[in-house]
């Protein structure tokens, strides 16, 4: 069974500084995607970036960026130029094709004036 | 723009008592799931449903039921509530083209269930 591990339970940056989000997952699959969802206190689910593992190339969304091993199984996030509205809950996610989405513990990010 | 829209939003319950959360989507999407969210485990997946007329088990579909009515909806069923089914609940589409699709699931704003 694939599973997703998020191995910082909480984060904080200072305000316009940069922080990376760690993930890591199992799968015997080649193909599959990778997300980071972001929860704010409204607790509504908000994709911040995609990766389709069959691509080498990072993907990135304005500030966010993603570092992807595939070999090692790792897909972190990179937030540049962090700001208050960064604050919140971020899951790691993978998915196999039509296939149900599968979820890491999350990490709570804090972003310091 | 309504996308996925959750009801109720929130509710309190007895346990014992049962109570039904529907889910509808108008993206066409042919998939739907329903997620719960508990402090410290992420989202853990109840059910889904890869296609009208079908459902399947997730991680934790003990206790609950539902029923896809039609494409658009997709409800969750809870016919004696425990306190351990306390939870936050979140109802999700995505499509499915070819077999695989762009991968993005759409969440509703979740629904907060209190079972005393």
């Amino acid at each position: 069974a694939q599973t997703v591990t998020q191995s910082q339970p909480e984060m904080s940056v200072q305000e316009a500084e940069t922080v990376t989000l760690s993930c890591t997952y199992d799968t015997s699959e080649s193909d599959y995607y990778l997300f980071w969802y972001k929860q704010p206190p409204s607790r509504q689910m908000i994709l911040v970036i995609r990766q389709e593992a069959y691509k080498q190339q990072n993907a990135t969304e304005n500030r966010f960026s993603v570092n992807f091993q595939k070999a090692a199984k790792s897909f972190s996030l990179k937030i540049s130029d962090s700001q208050l509205g960064d604050a919140a809950m971020y899951f790691c996610a993978y998915r196999r094709g039509a296939q149900k989405l599968v979820f890491g513990q999350g990490t709570r990010l804090t972003i310091n004036p | 723009n309504a996308g996925v829209t959750q009801t109720p939003k929130f509710q309190v319950l007895k346990t014992g008592q049962s109570m039904t959360l529907q889910c509808a989507q108008d993206m066409n999407h042919n998939s739907m799931y329903w997620y719960r969210q508990d402090p410290g485990m992420g989202l853990r997946l109840i059910y889904y449903s890869a296609s009208e007329g079908t459902t399947d088990k997730g991680e934790v579909p003990n206790g609950y039921n539902v029923s896809r009515l039609n494409k658009r909806e997709f409800s969750l069923r809870l016919e004696s509530a425990a306190p351990s089914q306390t939870s936050v609940y979140f109802c999700a589409s995505s499509d499915r083209l070819a077999g695989f699709g762009t991968g993005e699931l759409f969440f509703g704003e979740g629904s907060r269930l209190t079972v005393l």
